[in-house]
């Protein structure tokens, strides 16, 4: 199966607000509300960030939000920080093989 | 606190094989779905196999289906992977993960480097 949909880079300049989309089909993204998404900064762990579309881990900013229309789920990140530029990726349950499935990632750069 | 330690990695031969074990503590790991996660050099992260509270239930992507067999032991807090009839293209970093709902990995391991090459 191939994996969910994200733009290769996204950028921003500080205070400002992005947002990364991460598209699928009805049998992940859009069939369930199971989305996910981490954050990883080079050489470090992925880190969750949002959980079930749009629910946030105790301790992460509340800076970061997601949200779901259809197949295609999105993270926003407002008031950019120079600590936020990191790879983020989303996750989705699915029907498919091994249940759960990422998406390419995004580089996200902080100008 | 939640913590996850993999162990197992190394330099393999093509066709060779290799055991990691992952060592949960901090939580009750007999609650839990658990998985491994795998991250190529430069690439992106994949799931590579999911395994039920009680080991009842495994899944697996595409392709490492029929070479790789996920298991616990929750007397021993542990997670492992099996790997079999390795390929280069199964180089990468191997993370073991919490999962308390599929798709949702909330606590990660270090990861071991697994390195396949003649």
């Amino acid at each position: 199966q191939s994996a969910l949909t994200q733009p290769a880079s996204v950028s921003g300049s500080p205070g400002q607000s992005i947002t990364i989309s991460c598209t699928g089909t009805s049998s992940d993204v859009g069939g369930y509300n199971y989305v996910s998404w981490y954050q990883q900064h080079p050489g470090k762990v992925p880190k969750l960030m949002i959980y079930e579309v749009s629910n946030r881990p105790s301790g992460v900013s509340n800076r970061f939000s997601g949200s779901k229309s259809g197949n295609t789920a999105s993270l926003t990140i407002s008031g950019l920080q120079a600590e936020d530029e990191a790879d983020y990726y989303c996750s989705s349950y699915t029907t498919s093989d091994s249940l759960a499935i990422f998406g390419g990632g995004t580089r996200l750069t902080v100008l | 606190e939640v913590q996850l330690v993999e162990s197992g990695g190394g330099l393999v031969q093509p066709g060779g094989s290799l055991r990691l074990s992952c060592a949960g503590s901090g939580f009750t790991f007999s609650s839990y779905w658990m998985t491994w996660v795998r991250q190529a050099p430069g690439k992106g992260l994949e799931w590579v196999a999911n395994i039920k509270q009680d080991g009842s239930e495994k899944y697996y992507v595409g392709s490492v289906k029929g070479r790789f067999t996920i298991s616990r032991d929750n007397a021993k807090n542990s997670l492992f992977l099996q790997m079999n009839s390795l390929r280069a293209e199964d180089t990468a970093v191997y993370y073991c993960a919490r999962i308390p709902q599929l798709g949702r990995a909330d606590y990660w391991g270090q990861g071991t480097l697994v390195t396949v090459s003649s």
